[in-house]
């Protein structure tokens, strides 16, 4: 199975604030990375697939990089509705593994 | 707009069948793209994804070797909706249980997901 491992596992941040998450899969995934966003009691939604594609309705404040096994996700400007935790996807297999999660949380 | 919208029983006793519907609107189950998915969420295991069911001139099944021998998917295309069931429940599978999506087009992602079903296991 391919593992997912995102750092940090959480945050604290401002609004305003640059914050960049980092997840690493276990082998190469080429680009089939997702990013979603989770509030509490909500479903998670996704951000970023393929890596680096915003996802339609997703302010572009988000963004995604990299490709094989190291990706970043980068909130440019963080916002209150955007505190939240964020987890990564590999979509490389059926499995669809999912990152621990960082929490970004208010400091 | 694709819409999903869960129902099932909130509790399960251990040893009995854990069984969710996710009903489908704005798509349809046997669209020949695309897949149909169950995914789980819990403190101790995170996300965790459950299994998929898939039409491509006929019905394909994929699931996760930690519940193959206890889970079935299954589509209902009278009803537009696909099932989960997971039999022989423990504790173990207290989780938050979401029904999603992947559109087949394109990169595969998960969208949209339900609305989540927290199923106990508990006597």
């Amino acid at each position: 199975d391919i593992q997912m491992t995102q750092s940090p596992s959480s945050l604290s941040a401002s609004v305003g604030d640059r914050v960049t998450i980092t997840c690493r899969a276990s082998q190469s995934i080429s680009s089939y990375l997702n990013w979603y966003q989770q509030k509490p009691g909500k479903a998670p939604k996704v951000l970023i697939y393929g890596a680096s594609n915003l996802q339609s309705g997703v302010p572009s404040r988000f963004s995604g990089s990299g490709s094989g096994t190291d990706f970043t996700l980068i909130i440019s400007s963080l916002q209150p509705e955007d505190f939240a935790t964020y987890y990564c996807q590999q979509s490389y297999s059926a499995l669809g593994t999912f990152g621990g999660g960082t929490k970004v949380e208010i400091k | 707009q694709v819409q999903l919208q869960q129902s099932g029983p909130g509790l399960v006793k251990p040893s009995q069948t854990l069984s969710l519907t996710c009903v489908i609107s704005g798509d349809t189950v046997s669209s020949n793209s695309g897949s149909w998915n169950w995914i789980r969420q819990s403190p101790s295991r995170g996300l965790e994804w459950l299994g998929r069911t898939y039409y491509k001139s006929k019905w394909y099944n994929d699931y996760a070797v930690s519940v193959k021998s206890r889970i079935t998917i299954n589509p209902d295309t009278s009803k537009n909706q696909f099932s989960l069931q997971l039999s022989s429940v423990t504790p173990e599978d207290t989780a938050v249980y979401y029904c999603a999506r992947d559109p087949g087009s394109g990169w595969p992602r998960f969208d949209p997901w339900g609305q989540g079903t927290l199923v106990t296991v508990s006597s």
